[in-house]
């Protein structure tokens, strides 16, 4: 069974800049969901996506997009970087969302560093 | 709204000594709780997980009953190991697919 991966492992970009991080699900999930991880802290969630969709969304603003796609992998694309938003971005992907299990299983993590 | 709120670390300890890390949550309704862990440099992984009051879940020496009336989730261990360093998170589930984090709390063993 293939856990959840994503790329790349690091990232640096620069303000005003454009990012996109990507993640494949675990085998058998079809919902992902976002979380951004600043240094010392919890995870905070972003959004979830079920079935190409977004299914529920935090307290980000919109230059905070994401996708799935039809093999349930997804992206996370962020507009207009600024340095706030340097963090460690992890995805999660859980089993059909009427399972009732809300488990939750954790990728590796994008570091994203912007200067 | 909901809120998880976890001991402050770091917590050092040497190895065999016993293990509490304190959890409480705010919440409305019966969410499920987890802890999770995350070693240097790595996603976390979920260690045990409780679904209702007086669940106890449990995993690799690690233990944690839900209790509702203290609204409370504190890990436990009898007998810690230096591989057991890492950051613990505690989390509840406010709906299936959003987990509201702790903000965690770093545990150092040593041999």
């Amino acid at each position: 069974e293939t856990g959840v991966t994503q790329s790349p492992t690091h990232l640096i970009k620069t303000r005003g800049q454009q990012v996109t991080l990507r993640c494949s699900s675990q085998s058998g999930h079809n919902t992902v969901s976002w979380y951004q991880q600043a240094l010392g802290q919890g995870p905070q969630f972003i959004f979830q996506y079920y079935r190409e969709e977004e299914n529920g969304r935090g307290n980000f603003p919109p230059r905070f997009s994401g996708l799935q796609f039809p093999n349930y992998s997804s992206e996370l694309n962020v507009n207009a970087l600024e340095l706030d938003d340097s963090a460690l971005y992890l995805c999660a992907s859980s089993p059909t969302i009427t399972s009732g299990s809300y488990e939750q299983y954790f990728g590796p993590g994008t570091r994203l560093t912007v200067t | 709204g909901n809120s998880v709120t976890q001991m402050e670390g770091p917590v050092t300890l040497s190895e065999e000594a016993f293990l509490t890390i304190n959890c409480t949550y705010t919440a409305t309704g019966y969410p499920s709780l987890f802890w999770y862990v995350q070693y240097p440099g790595e996603g976390l992984q979920l260690l045990l997980k409780a679904t209702k009051a007086d669940d106890k879940g449990s995993n690799k020496g690690f233990e944690a009953t839900y209790r509702k009336e203290t609204t409370s989730f504190h890990l436990e261990k009898g007998s810690v190991q230096v591989s057991d360093s890492a950051v613990y998170f505690c989390a509840l589930s406010e709906w299936e697919g959003k987990l509201i984090f702790g903000q965690g709390t770093t545990l150092q063993v040593k041999p």
